[in-house]
């Protein structure tokens, strides 16, 4: 599975956009760009994932690159509640790799 | 409903014992996980079962030993535990083990070995 490089840190005012950056220049083919969440003591929430096309759903907005090495997370309207570590992945199959992270701070 | 659900969410036992963890969904998936969260937060995959076969084991040690009675469920039994056996356990599902799959996981279960 490809790697992927993240900030370790952001930090984004309460209702304003998130725009959380993820670089995955290794990313195969057939690899799909996840985004997962952990707010402390639970477990992993999925947020949302894609292939080549942008994504949206309920929670966030996922825009990758047209090639691929590279994708941005999008908030569109932070609360506290999304303090948390976000997680970008690449799998090509049913195997995620976690890495450190992004510990994103929402401030009041 | 909790769509993956673990027991216990707490464990704290000695060093030498033997415990479980017990993991359910509820989704109908096909796939299950263990995932293991260390002290220092990373998160890595341990097991990985499909239709009750095995279909990943990352070099975990023998001593701890997954078993899958159905698709539903998959526990995690640990034998002769060690302090560095102390983490954050994940039980998680997907709906099979194909690419593109959503995996969902549970709320984890402290286990700490003194």
């Amino acid at each position: 599975d490809a790697k992927t490089t993240q900030p370790t840190s952001m930090d984004c005012a309460e209702g304003r956009a998130a725009n959380l950056p993820c670089n995955h220049s290794t990313i195969s083919g057939n690899e799909y760009v996840y985004w997962y969440r952990q707010i402390h003591s639970q477990g992993p929430q999925y947020i949302i994932h894609g292939l080549k096309n942008n994504e949206t759903n309920e929670m966030a907005s996922l825009i990758i690159t047209e090639d691929r090495k590279s994708s941005t997370l999008i908030l569109p309207h932070a609360t506290l509640r999304d303090t948390a570590v976000y997680y970008c992945m690449t799998a090509g199959n049913y195997k995620l790799t976690f890495g450190k992270g992004t510990l994103l701070t929402v401030n009041p | 409903d909790t769509a993956v659900s673990q027991t216990p969410k707490y464990l704290v036992t000695q060093m030498g014992n033997d415990k479980s963890i017990k993991c359910e969904q509820n989704l109908g998936h096909d796939t299950m996980y263990w995932y293991k969260q260390d002290s220092k937060k990373f998160l890595k995959i341990m097991f990985s079962y499909n239709n009750k076969e095995l279909i990943i084991n990352e070099t975990v040690p023998n001593r701890f030993s997954p078993k899958s009675p159905d698709k539903a469920h998959l526990n995690l039994h640990i034998n002769s535990l060690e302090l560095g056996d102390s983490a954050v356990y994940f039980c998680a599902s997907s709906p099979s083990a194909g690419t593109g799959n959503t995996i969902y996981f549970g709320e984890g279960s402290w286990l700490t070995v003194v």
